[in-house]
């Protein structure tokens, strides 16, 4: 079983749609869960950062974490054509800086 | 906004050829990073380097690979003996303390080994 897994799309939307993104991890020992955005020959920007369980929201992007079922996932509320690119989970068991990425999930929304 | 830079943008190199991958962090970070993407595949990391050490690396970053901070402002990885294999975008990336909360990634080198 892979360590994380993500679908990785293509996942296309309309603008003004809500898109949701998930990961699965397999290993319990994960605390720290980000998202990253990743355009076309570019490296990855943070997006969302959490710690342990629960929700965090900024503007409109929105990151959960349910550790009990090992699932993470981010949604974009009203969707934008600049929000197309790739989204990448990953995920940190301490501080280290050692992530572990998911596949990522590539995202096109469309005008 | 400060940004990780990273030189040369593309790199084609032979074979059997050594190669260094060039980085400046943000001027103020501490921790500094090797992470690689192999096309199609995902982002995994090879090496994280604190206080001018080696804190951790992964089973990718062999004898081929070393990384150094020749001075106050850049971060290399060099290869010695660069694989077909070793084709793959490679970022740097640095942190200002402990934490992945302010993990800042460069743009990327893309490297082809032919």
């Amino acid at each position: 079983q892979k360590e994380v897994e993500q679908d990785p799309g293509p996942l296309s939307v309309p603008e003004g749609a809500i898109v949701s993104l998930n990961c699965t991890y397999s290993n319990s020992a994960f605390q720290y869960f980000m998202w990253y955005r990743q355009y076309s020959r570019k490296g990855p920007e943070l997006l969302m950062y959490t710690y342990s369980s629960g929700n965090k929201e900024d503007g409109r992007f929105t990151a959960q974490v349910d550790k009990s079922s090992k699932y993470i996932s981010l949604f974009i509320r009203d969707s934008q054509p600049s929000d197309s690119a790739t989204y990448l989970c990953a995920m940190d068991y301490n501080q280290g800086g050692k992530l572990i990425f998911g596949q990522g999930t590539e995202l096109s929304v469309k005008p | 906004e400060p940004e990780v830079t990273q030189t040369p943008s593309h790199q084609v190199t032979q074979m059997g050829q050594e190669v260094i991958l060039r980085c400046v962090p943000i001027s103020n970070h501490l921790y500094f990073y090797w992470y690689r993407q192999i096309l199609g595949q995902k982002v995994e990391f090879l090496v994280s380097f604190y206080n001018n050490e080696i804190s951790e690396k992964s089973e990718i970053f062999d004898d081929q690979f070393s990384v150094e901070r020749p001075d106050g402002s850049n971060f290399t990885l060099k290869i010695r003996s660069t694989k077909l294999e070793d084709s793959a975008m490679y970022f740097c990336a640095s942190t200002p303390q402990s934490t992945n909360e302010k993990l800042f990634f460069g743009s990327g080198t893309q490297l082809s080994v032919l």
